[in-house]
């Protein structure tokens, strides 16, 4: 499958404080990306539609204004996220739409704690 | 979007063939069958997926019942690095979302 980067893989912040995480796609441009975040012992759950070139597009419940997506190049999608607090302490996990548009490819994942 | 029910988990025995059912009775006529699975403190990564026919690639076969009110995914002989959760995902023609559920976390005994 085609390879899809992180950065970083792990962070610890306070709370307050803004942490931004890449996703790179790196075998292919990809104009639709998406970030989930998933809970210790729970399920993946769907933040956001990244578009190349566009605003995002945040599931329901999803604060657009805590976390913020960009994505400025067919390569690379940020997720930042804004005055962190311990409750935002999870997995945050980015994919890149297959150019087949008929699956994903998943990053490896960033873990976020919020002290 | 339609639901899919599958069991909590499952364990086989490695180099033995592994069955992972999934029920889902609401399917639509357009909806895909999509498996992913999750290795411990990793991303998801694509297993395989289908409309109507069985499906067959390098790492798994998907059946899928002639009704479509169920599928199952068989990994023809578990390894250890099998051991993970799986994800059975239906995904409606023309979506690009995935909807993840529980899933069925795969153990596998050497």
């Amino acid at each position: 499958g085609a390879v899809v980067s992180q950065h970083p893989s792990r962070v610890i912040c306070k709370s307050g404080t803004s942490v931004k995480i890449e996703c790179r796609s790196l075998d292919f441009q990809a104009t639709t990306m998406f970030w989930y975040r998933q809970f210790p012992k729970k399920s993946l759950m769907l933040m956001a539609t990244s578009n190349e070139g566009s605003k995002a597009t945040y599931e329901q419940g999803v604060e657009k204004d805590k976390f913020l997506i960009n994505h400025a190049s067919l390569t690379l999608s940020t997720l930042t996220v804004t005055s962190a607090h311990p409750e935002d302490s999870s997995f945050y996990i980015c994919s890149v739409l297959a150019p087949t548009q008929e699956t994903q490819y998943f990053g490896p994942g960033t873990r976020l704690l919020v002290l | 979007d339609a639901k899919t029910t599958q069991p909590n988990s499952m364990e086989s025995n490695e180099e033995e063939p592994v069955h992972l059912p999934c029920n889902h009775s609401t399917i639509s006529g357009t909806d895909y069958i999509h498996w992913y699975r999750q290795l411990p403190s990793q991303g998801p990564e694509y297993v395989i997926h289908g409309l109507t026919s069985n499906v067959n690639n390098r790492m798994a076969s998907l059946a899928i019942a002639e009704d479509r009110k169920s599928s199952t995914l068989i990994l023809h002989r578990a390894t250890l690095r099998d051991a993970a959760v799986y994800y059975c995902i239906l995904v409606p023609g023309g979506s690009e979302k995935l909807v993840f559920g529980k899933g069925t976390k795969l153990t596998v005994n050497p």
